[in-house]
């Protein structure tokens, strides 16, 4: 079964809002990462964040985690159309080899 | 080099055949990772190379499901006996590694959709 659970499944905003995404997991992990995919296309990575952080900042993104809830969330500042697309979280264990993704959240940002 | 690169991008194939796919991942990487992905689900793994060793196999692949990773460089993926719950998006990625074994982020290809009529 998957490890990652995005929430919500799908997100529709107006432009210049905030989407704010959260990923649970089961087990312990080395890091966890998040990802988009444009519709067709591959992924491309966002961020990572180790276990031992608590939070990561990247441009409008905001990543925090939190080992004892085993949950992440994802928060994009300021959105804009162009970042309509489906955002994954993808775990890696402890011996960081096996990336497992969860099904991903849908964010449409209208203009 | 500019990225992870796939070939072919698309195959469309009729069941009962075999194929074959390409990756090609950035070149100092030592780690390529295949994943299916069908529509509305995120990537599921498949399989993991560490250069030219195949580390790890996901226990939902099966039989017809093989990956190469010859001289630690480019990897093949083949499916043997296409049925058409084959049909998905098979996509590639390559990392690099952290000393203690963690991983970096990983790059993936731009994907080879796979339709089995």
């Amino acid at each position: 079964s998957q490890q990652g659970e995005e929430d919500p499944q799908a997100l529709s905003i107006q432009e210049g809002e905030n989407a704010t995404m959260n990923c649970s997991y089961k087990t312990s992990i080395n890091n966890l990462q998040w990802y988009r995919q444009n519709s067709g296309r591959g992924l491309v990575h966002l961020i990572l964040i180790r276990s031992n952080e608590r939070e990561k900042h990247s441009g409008r993104l905001r990543v925090t985690l939190d080992t004892s809830k085993k949950s992440s969330s994802l928060l994009i500042t300021a959105s804009r159309a162009a970042d309509t697309a489906s955002y994954f979280c993808a775990t890696v264990n402890g011996y960081g080899q096996n990336f497992v993704f969860g099904p991903g959240t849908r964010l449409s940002v209208l203009p | 080099d500019t990225g992870v690169s796939q070939d072919p991008r698309h195959k469309i194939t009729k069941r009962g055949q075999n194929v074959t796919f390409r990756c090609d991942p950035i070149s100092e990487h030592n780690r390529l990772y295949w994943y299916r992905q069908t529509l509305g689900q995120g990537p599921e793994f498949l399989t993991y190379f560490q250069n030219e060793a195949q580390l790890e196999k996901s226990r939902l692949l099966s039989d017809r499901f093989s990956a190469e990773r010859p001289k630690g460089s480019f990897s093949t993926l083949e499916i043997q006996r296409t049925e058409q719950g084959d049909s998905a998006m098979y996509l590639c990625a390559s990392s690099r590694t952290l000393g203690e074994g963690g991983s970096y982020e990983q790059y993936f290809g731009p994907g080879t959709r796979l339709t089995v009529t």
